[in-house]
């Protein structure tokens, strides 16, 4: 089945450090990736997507690159910010259905001043 | 224009109860999905109502059941609450592009 495998947090950066989150995933075919962002008391945001191999999606200073021969869409940020401390979801969508995703156990990132 | 509401916002039951949680897609929205997410883990999918037609129905033992309106509301229904239902449940509104719109989630404790 479909499956996504998220480096283990907490991370932990001083504001302008370079951010880094890993992320794998276990499909057949070719899944949709996605990252989405939880901040406290809120519900998930989408961040930031690539729909198929070598896209690379980007928002807010974010990007993540779909790579096919790694099985990979790490998360970089090249310098963070206290008010990108939140929860990050990389999740997979599999076979243009958007109706279901499959999400990773999350990132806890915080960044201090 | 409002965005997914959901309500309550929180919610204690005791083992053995019934549970009803209630959602509101994006103005135009035809779908919705429920999640659930236990603390320290990413949402598990549960359901997924499409024009009032179940689409797609995750792990989920019998208990839970779900329902969408013709206004296209929805409600999230479980029934013999177990302590390991304590989670937070998201629904999430789908207006066929690629992108879900969550809402802010009904925390629910089960005691």
């Amino acid at each position: 089945g479909n499956s996504v495998t998220q480096m283990e947090g907490p991370v932990t950066l001083s504001e302008e450090a370079f951010l880094t989150i890993n992320c794998t995933y276990t499909a057949t075919g070719y899944p949709s990736l996605f990252w989405y962002v939880q901040y406290p008391g809120e519900g998930l945001q989408l961040l930031l997507k690539a729909t198929k191999a070598d896209d690379k999606g980007s928002n807010k200073g974010f990007e993540a690159t779909y790579r096919k021969e790694t099985t990979s869409f790490h998360l970089e940020k090249g310098s963070v910010q206290v008010s990108d401390s939140a929860v990050y979801f990389c999740a997979l969508s599999r076979g243009g259905s958007n109706y279901k995703l499959t999400f990773g156990k999350g990132t806890l990132l915080t960044v201090n001043p | 224009d409002a965005g997914v509401t959901q309500s309550p916002t929180h919610l204690i039951k005791t083992r053995g109860q019934q549970v009803t949680l209630r959602c509101s897609p994006i103005s135009g929205h035809k779908s919705v999905s429920w999640y659930q997410q236990v603390l320290g883990q990413g949402p598990q999918f549960i359901f997924q109502y499409y024009e009032k037609e179940e689409r797609g129905r995750g792990n989920f033992p019998d208990r839970f059941s779900a329902r969408q309106f013709p206004n296209y509301s929805s409600e999230l229904n479980v029934n013999a609450l177990l302590l390991g239902d304590s989670a937070l449940y998201l629904c999430a509104s789908w207006g066929g592009d690629e992108k879900l719109f969550f809402g802010s989630g009904t925390q629910l404790s089960v005691l």
